[in-house]
């Protein structure tokens, strides 16, 4: 069984554009969630998605979205990038919404703004 | 706001010694304490994981001790290897709300 894949693995933006990011969950998985990880803040909760709607939300400006597809397929947007949005994007996906289920993590995003 | 606090930062162990990192938490609410285990390039694997109903668990090397009264929990490895060199995370969850707060990291390396 395939894991939770992310594309891409790089990314190099500038300040002000924007990018989107994509993430195949595990077959068979419903839930999807994302998380950015920095050296400063570690591993901070986006957003989760479950049956194509957003369940869940952590601590972030609106420039920071996503959506889920009717395949659980995921994209994650960012608009008017800035420096500080440098990390790593990391997606994971489980079955169900049960906080204690098993959570897979992709190899994430690594973007650079600049 | 940290809701999980995770020390060492950085710890280094000879083969064959026991790795020792231990997380701290407020909130009561939490009850759902998993460990993730990170190699450079990959993303978090689960490791193990506890729920506040029982004080240890433990899979194979590595053991989860839990004192839900003083709010911590640790993990220990025990005969660590150099394959064990990784990035470890604590995390916290309450169900019912599936997002993961996680700890800061320690980066633990096993020197031969």
């Amino acid at each position: 069984k395939a894991g939770v894949t992310q594309t891409p693995r790089y990314l190099i933006k500038t300040r002000g554009q924007q990018v989107t990011l994509s993430c195949s969950p595990i077959s068979g998985h419903r839930s999807v969630s994302w998380y950015q990880q920095t050296p400063g803040q570690g591993l901070q909760f986006l957003f989760e998605y479950f049956s194509e709607t957003q369940r869940n939300k952590g601590n972030f400006p609106g420039r920071f979205s996503g959506r889920q597809f009717s395949n659980s397929r995921s994209e994650m947007n960012v608009s008017t990038l800035e420096l500080g949005d440098s990390a790593l994007y990391l997606c994971a996906s489980r079955i169900g919404r049960s906080g204690s289920e098993k959570l897979f993590f992709g190899s994430g995003t690594q973007l650079s703004v600049l | 706001q940290q809701q999980v606090k995770q020390s060492p930062q950085s710890l280094i162990v000879q083969k064959g010694g026991i790795s020792i990192i231990n997380c701290a938490y407020e909130n009561t609410a939490f009850d759902y304490f998993p460990w993730y285990q990170q190699f450079p390039g990959k993303g978090p694997a689960l490791l193990i994981a506890i729920r506040p109903d029982v004080s240890e668990k433990k899979e194979g090397r590595f053991t989860i001790s839990f004192n839900k009264s003083a709010k911590q929990f640790s993990l220990h490895i025990m005969d660590s290897q150099p394959g064990d060199s990784a990035t470890y995370f604590c995390a916290a969850s309450k169900d019912g709300a599936n997002n993961l707060f996680f700890g800061t990291g320690t980066r633990l390396t096993v020197i031969p």
